[in-house]
């Protein structure tokens, strides 16, 4: 069976400081790979999603930058965080597909990681 | 404007009752998401549709593509029914509703 993982689960850094969050999951190959930030009472924001290792788009400007150096590893940074990158950060994969504009898998459901809870001081 | 309006925003209702939580869109799409946040975060699929209707357990959901809605049914609500439930469509981009939190009481 599939599983997708997420660490660190929580994490406090500083304004200014560097981020990494990782996201694996396991029991599938080649999947679409998706990050998701969910800031205070406002709803899910897709950030970045890849159809493949090194194939990455982004939907939102900003100062968060995504990476996937693993066919089955999605790792979200940025070099110096803002107080308004607090959130929620959720990865997530599907099955993959390239989708009706042949870039989001728009027809395949999503499986999402339990999430890291990201606060900037 | 969203792209996508849930109602209500919030909901109580007593044990065993009968839920509704409707999702609007409008932008075209390709399919219709229902999803389950757990007050943890953690964030669960419940349906993926794109016409008709689909039932797993007590929760059914249906949407009308040409009126552009969908509702999530929930029967015989249960205290850990309570969770913030998620509307998102897909189509060029995903959208996504920003929830109706269900409060369910004993």
């Amino acid at each position: 069976s599939q599983t997708i993982h997420q660490w660190p689960a929580t994490l406090v850094q500083p304004v200014g400081s560097p981020l990494s969050l990782e996201c694996t999951v396991e029991g599938t190959s080649n999947p679409n790979l998706y990050w998701y930030r969910q800031a205070a009472g406002r709803g899910l924001q897709l950030l970045f999603y890849s159809i493949g290792i090194d194939q990455i788009s982004s939907e939102v400007p900003q100062n968060l930058s995504a990476s996937r150096p693993q066919d089955r590893q999605f790792i979200l940074s940025s070099k110096k965080l803002l107080l308004s990158d607090s959130g929620f950060y959720l990865c997530a994969w599907s099955v993959w597909g390239d989708g009706l504009a042949g870039n989001i898998s728009s027809y395949n459901e999503q499986f999402f990681g339990p999430g890291t809870r990201l606060t900037v001081l | 404007k969203n792209e996508v309006e849930q109602s209500p925003q919030n909901l109580t209702a007593q044990e065993g009752e009968f839920i509704t939580i409707n999702c609007s869109y409008s932008v075209g799409i390709s399919a219709l998401h229902w999803l389950q946040q757990h007050p943890g975060g953690g964030i669960v699929s419940l349906f993926m549709l794109s016409s008709g209707k689909k039932k797993h357990g007590r929760l059914i959901a249906t949407i009308n593509i040409q009126e552009k809605h969908s509702s999530l049914h929930i029967t015989a609500s249960h205290p850990r029914d309570s969770a913030v439930y998620i509307c998102a469509v897909t189509g060029n981009q995903f959208y996504f509703g920003t929830g109706t939190s269900l409060t369910v009481i004993p």
